[in-house]
């Protein structure tokens, strides 16, 4: 089946704008995650959702970084006003419950902010 | 991240085995698991092995996990120089959901 999808592929934005960042977790999977892959600091977690219960905000990295998973499927993940460090690659997961834990990647999103 | 750590490189010919290694600090880790990541590709899953077993082996990759050192090791028989890739090592801890990264070993493969 489908895995997980991201879009779009490479975002280049300006420091200051809004962007938005889509993830399609794998059809059925009621767990869905963010992470952050960046050269100086590896692969950080950043939020969690779990059907209907409250999110895992506990790796956001600031208030300016938000995501939101609409009818328990797709998720946005939305950062505001850009800086330069915010230049990374975001990596979605999906997995089929809390109990099942294997978590699915998808493709990611390159940002680059200038 | 700092809990779990992992050599920064290896380099290995081409039908020889490689082993990787990984240490994690958390006695609660209830999962860990081995991702290859491609040059600008995501991260895909290897395989994972559950906190109460010692080796798990599946066709070329075999898992051990030492829980009293807290030391994990993927070893690939066999290298191709498909397997050329970056390697990451990932706990879940028995609280919360998020995985745990190590930073990456990267493995080039010679011909």
């Amino acid at each position: 089946g489908a895995g997980v999808s991201q879009s779009p592929s490479n975002k280049v934005t300006e420091k200051g704008k809004d962007v938005e960042l889509r993830c399609d977790p794998i059809s059925g999977h009621t767990a869905l995650y963010w992470y952050r892959q960046s050269l100086g600091q590896g692969l950080e977690f950043l939020i969690y959702f779990q059907g209907n219960s409250a999110p895992d905000k506990s790796g956001l990295p600031s208030d300016r970084f938000s995501a939101e998973r609409t009818g328990g499927s797709v998720s946005t993940l939305t950062i505001q006003r850009t800086q330069q460090e915010d230049s990374a690659v975001y990596l979605c997961a999906s997995s089929l419950t809390r109990d099942k834990d294997t978590q699915y990647f998808g493709p990611g999103t390159r940002l680059t902010v200038l | 991240g700092e809990d779990v750590e992992q050599s920064l490189f290896l380099s290995v010919r081409e039908g020889d085995s490689s082993v990787i290694n990984c240490t994690y600090t958390d006695s609660s880790s209830t999962y860990l698991y081995w991702y290859k990541q491609e040059p600008g590709a995501g991260l895909q899953l290897l395989t994972y092995i559950f906190s109460n077993m010692d080796m798990k082996q599946d066709q070329r990759l075999t898992v051990l996990l030492n829980k009293k050192d807290k030391h994990l090791s993927l070893r690939i028989a066999d290298t191709q120089t498909g397997d050329s890739a970056i390697y990451f090592c990932a706990e879940k801890r028995a609280a919360g959901n998020k995985l745990t990264f190590g930073g990456g070993t990267r493995v080039l493969v010679k011909p």
